[in-house]
């Protein structure tokens, strides 16, 4: 069964920092990954996706890579802002019938002016 | 911007009582989802529905849970008697296409239906 982690749960820093989140999964068979954001009592964002067969996406300041046979992706944030303040989500999809994903516990980031 | 549009956005319910949460998925998409938040908890996933048939379900999908789409716009998630543990944010989710061909596919999800169960 797939188990998603990221670290660290929540994370502070100054406007301004550049900063790197972590997902990691333990089922290497995946065919995509994909990282959300989720503001409070709001649905879900589509940040980026990574296919399997991918290293690495980039959209504006935000870049994310996958090393799909370790098990790993990081979330790179360029210049955080106060409006990045978000619980941001990592999760990968299966290659079942159903395509369901699977999702990490996310990682709370406040972004102080 | 194409949107998934969930309603009602919250609901309160009494234990027992059947609930009926409704999902507009993107037009030109085939591929339609349910997953679950409880409060302070990962996203599950609950269902995945194709050509008007579930392509699967969850351990948490039990008889309880039923999805439909009764017409050409419309995506449902009933409940039949909910349970105090239901109490979640339930989220629809569309793409256009799925199987191998994923991987190009963002999943669009809609806002969320706050469900609160008594």
């Amino acid at each position: 069964k797939q188990e998603v982690t990221q670290i660290p749960a929540a994370l502070s820093v100054p406007e301004g920092e550049n900063l790197v989140l972590n997902c990691s999964f333990t089922d290497s068979a995946i065919y995509n990954l994909q990282w959300f954001r989720q503001d409070p009592g709001k649905g879900l964002t589509s940040l980026l996706l990574i296919q399997s067969s991918q290293r690495e996406q980039t959209s504006g300041r935000l870049n994310a890579s996958l090393d799909k046979s370790s098990g790993r992706s990081t979330l790179y944030i360029a210049a955080s802002q106060p409006g990045d303040s978000a619980t941001y989500l990592c999760a990968v999809e299966g290659n079942n019938a159903g395509n369901m994903l699977t999702f990490g516990g996310g990682t709370r980031l406040m972004v102080k002016p | 911007e194409p949107e998934v549009t969930q309603t009602p956005s919250h609901q309160v319910t009494q234990m027992g009582q059947e609930v009926i949460l409704r999902c507009v998925p993107i037009s030109n998409h085939l591929y339609f989802y349910w997953y679950r938040q409880i409060l302070g908890q990962k996203v599950e996933f609950l269902v995945s529905f194709y050509n008007n048939e579930i392509s699967e379900k969850s351990e948490i999908f039990d008889d309880q849970f039923s999805v439909e789409r009764p017409d050409g716009s419309n995506f449902t998630l009933k409940i039949r008697s909910t349970k105090l543990e239901d109490s979640a944010m339930y989220f629809c989710a569309s793409r256009k296409s799925g199987g191998a061909t994923s991987g190009a596919n963002v999943l669009t999800f809609g806002a969320g239906s706050r469900l609160t169960v008594l």
